[in-house]
This record gives structure tokens, C-alpha cells and sequence, in this order.
């Protein structure tokens, strides 16, 4: 069964530090996610993507933040200047349609822990 | 923006016990999501619905549009199904999900 696919699973980082979060969707799915959850939390939207293009970004999808689709496979997260509130387990997740119509699917999520 | 309420927020059941787990929104949708998160913290997709009902295996979700309420249910209910059971909508007619906070189900054998 095809899956979205998270490395790495567990990253730790200094504050400050840039991180790269990547994430490989289901081949034939055309919408592209991210969301994260901190500790304890539910779990937010941070940025869609379709089209490649930003098509919606949350208040938390600062300037820190950037996403890229660089090879048509590859859907990756940047993070340039980490905080001590960027920690938290950060969720990839694609679907063929928007959410009103397709099922989404996530991937196993990598946990950033800044330090 | 959509507000999502799930109750209860923990349920402790025993083995075989039937479980029902609810969920409402503020903003009306053509379809919700019932998603399961295990301890590891992987997300599952368990359905999305958008009327009526829908089983698979021993997991039952419902939905009423007009009263803005879906409700997730577990029959027979055994300790693999100890989860974060978590509903989302979609945020009005946009494409990103809002999710619920999610039930802690506990199964006790």
C-alpha cells in the first residue's frame, strides 16, 4: 500500500540552527501538507501546497518557514532559525483532492527537539 | 474558522465493551475525518464521511450535517484499539484540516 514516507524520524538541534524536514507523498497526490503537534497539544496546520505553490499558511508559518517541492518527489519543510518552541513532532501528510473531498494521508512524523 | 469539540477527552473501557466517541464542528463541511494516532505518535486515516455512515472491521462513524455531529464507535472494543482517536474538519470550504484534540481510549484486558 502506497504511504508518505518522514525522515528523519527524530531530529535534535541547537537553537538557531537550520533544519530540513523531508517527506516524500504518494506519488499520484496532488496536495501536500504540513502540520505539527506540540507535546501534549492537538495537532495545527502550518502550510498546504498544490500546484507548487503555497496555497494557504497558518499565523505559525512565520517567515521561518519555507517549503519546496525541488524534484517533483520530494516535499520538504525548512525551518532556518530554530526556537526552543519550534520542538514539537511535525507531520507530512498528502491527498489526490482538497479536504472537503480526499482522504489524507500521513506520514509517521519526525519529532524536532531544539536544544 | 471551524471549531472542532471531541468528548470525552479520556475513556477508560474493558475489554469488549462497545465505545462511542463524539465530535462536533462549528462551521458546516461536506465531509469530516476520524483519524487514529498511536503512542508512537503515527497518524492514521480511519475514514472520511460525509453522510450516513460507514464500517470498517469493528469501527463505525457516523455523521449528521445538519446538527454538526459525527460520532466514532468501537464494538467489541480489545487493547490494540488503545489510541488517540482524533477527528478533523476541513477549515470551511479550504483544503487544510482543523483537528479535534483527540480521546485517549485506554482497553483495559
Amino acid at each position: 500500500e502506497p504511504e508518505v514516507t518522514q525522515t528523519p524520524s527524530h531530529q535534535v538541534t541547537q537553537m538557531g540552527q537550520e533544519v530540513i524536514l523531508r517527506c516524500v507523498p504518494i506519488s499520484n497526490h496532488l496536495y501536500f501538507y504540513w502540520y505539527r503537534q506540540i507535546l501534549g497539544q492537538k495537532v495545527e496546520f502550518l502550510v498546504s501546497f498544490y500546484n507548487n505553490e503555497i496555497s494557504e499558511k497558518s499565523e505559525i508559518f512565520d517567515d521561518q518557514f519555507s517549503v519546496e517541492r525541488p524534484d517533483g518527489s520530494n516535499f520538504t519543510l525548512k525551518i532556518r532559525s530554530t526556537k526552543l518552541e519550534d520542538s514539537a513532532m511535525y507531520f507530512c501528510a498528502s491527498s489526490w483532492g482538497p479536504g472537503q473531498e480526499a482522504e489524507a494521508f500521513f506520514g509517521q512524523g519526525t519529532r524536532l527537539t531544539v536544544v | 474558522k471551524n471549531e472542532v469539540e471531541q468528548s470525552p477527552q479520556n475513556l477508560t473501557a474493558q475489554e469488549g465493551e462497545f465505545i462511542t466517541i463524539n465530535c462536533s464542528y462549528s462551521v458546516g463541511i461536506s465531509a469530516l475525518h476520524w483519524l487514529q494516532q498511536h503512542p508512537g505518535g503515527g497518524i492514521v486515516s480511519l475514514f472520511m464521511l460525509s453522510s450516513g455512515k460507514k464500517k470498517h472491521g469493528r469501527l463505525i462513524a457516523t455523521i449528521n450535517i445538519q446538527e454538526k455531529h459525527s460520532s466514532l464507535h468501537i464494538t467489541a472494543s480489545h487493547p490494540r484499539d488503545s489510541a488517540v482517536y482524533i477527528c478533523a474538519a476541513p477549515n470551511s470550504g479550504n483544503t487544510p484540516l482543523v483537528f479535534g484534540k483527540g480521546t485517549r481510549l485506554s482497553v483495559i484486558a
